[in-house]
């Protein structure tokens, strides 16, 4: 199993453009989560989703959106990037019937200029 | 508002000598606790857990103990090994799988 991957591993962004960034795990876990980690801080909830077709909002989701239409992938939208977007991004997924802990990815590390 | 709080952003300690890394929280709704190690360029991996009924869990090197009364966790790595130098999060859970609330991390450093 590779686990969870994301693409791309880094990235520079304009401010204002947009971009997916891609998450997919091959371990068919039903719970699926997209974070956040600025510097210094700890990691903090954008978006989760329980199966495909369903999500929903975390801590942080104000610039984000998301979809799950199939249980490998869940990637995570940026349509308008803005300097506070600037961050490191992981991606963490797991089982039902593991619901403590979460397998995360290598994540995103985002530049947003 | 930072439910989980690690107030020492770094620790140092001697290859051999016992690790101790805290965690205070605030939210007595907290039912589960965790512990997640990251090295650079990776995401975090968990490490160990404990149940808030429970006061220690133990896993080979890596002891957590909780004192509820305290609001307070540590996690007790001994011996310490150079291969455990990493950022460690602690990490709380509140009424279901997706209100986990991290704390910010310590970076451990084993000097050989």
């Amino acid at each position: 199993n590779a686990g969870v991957t994301q693409t791309p591993k880094f990235r520079i962004l304009k401010i204002g453009q947009s971009m997916t960034l891609q998450c997919a795990q091959d371990m068919n876990h039903n719970y699926m989560y997209w974070y956040r980690q600025d510097p210094g801080m700890g990691l903090k909830l954008i978006y989760y989703s329980v199966g495909a077709g369903i999500t929903d909002k975390g801590e942080v989701p104000n610039g984000y959106n998301v979809s799950r239409s199939t249980t490998e992938d869940f990637p995570l939208r940026l349509e308008l990037a803005a300097p506070s977007q600037t961050s490191v991004y992981f991606c963490a997924s797991n089982p039902l019937a593991d619901q403590e802990t979460q397998y995360f990815g290598p994540g995103t590390r985002l530049l947003v200029l | 508002d930072q439910q989980v709080k690690q107030n020492s952003p770094s620790l140092s300690v001697q290859e051999g000598r016992i690790s101790i890394l805290n965690c205070d929280y605030t939210n007595s709704m907290f039912d589960y606790f965790l512990w997640y190690k990251k090295y650079p360029a990776e995401g975090p991996t968990f490490l160990i857990s404990i149940s808030s009924i429970k006061d220690k869990n133990e896993d080979g090197r890596f002891t957590v103990f909780l004192n509820k009364s305290a609001k307070h966790l540590s996690l007790h790595i001994v011996p310490s090994q150079p291969g455990d130098s990493a950022v460690y999060f602690c990490a709380a859970r509140s009424g279901g799988y997706q209100k986990v609330t991290f704390g910010t991390g310590t970076k451990l450093q084993v000097i050989p």
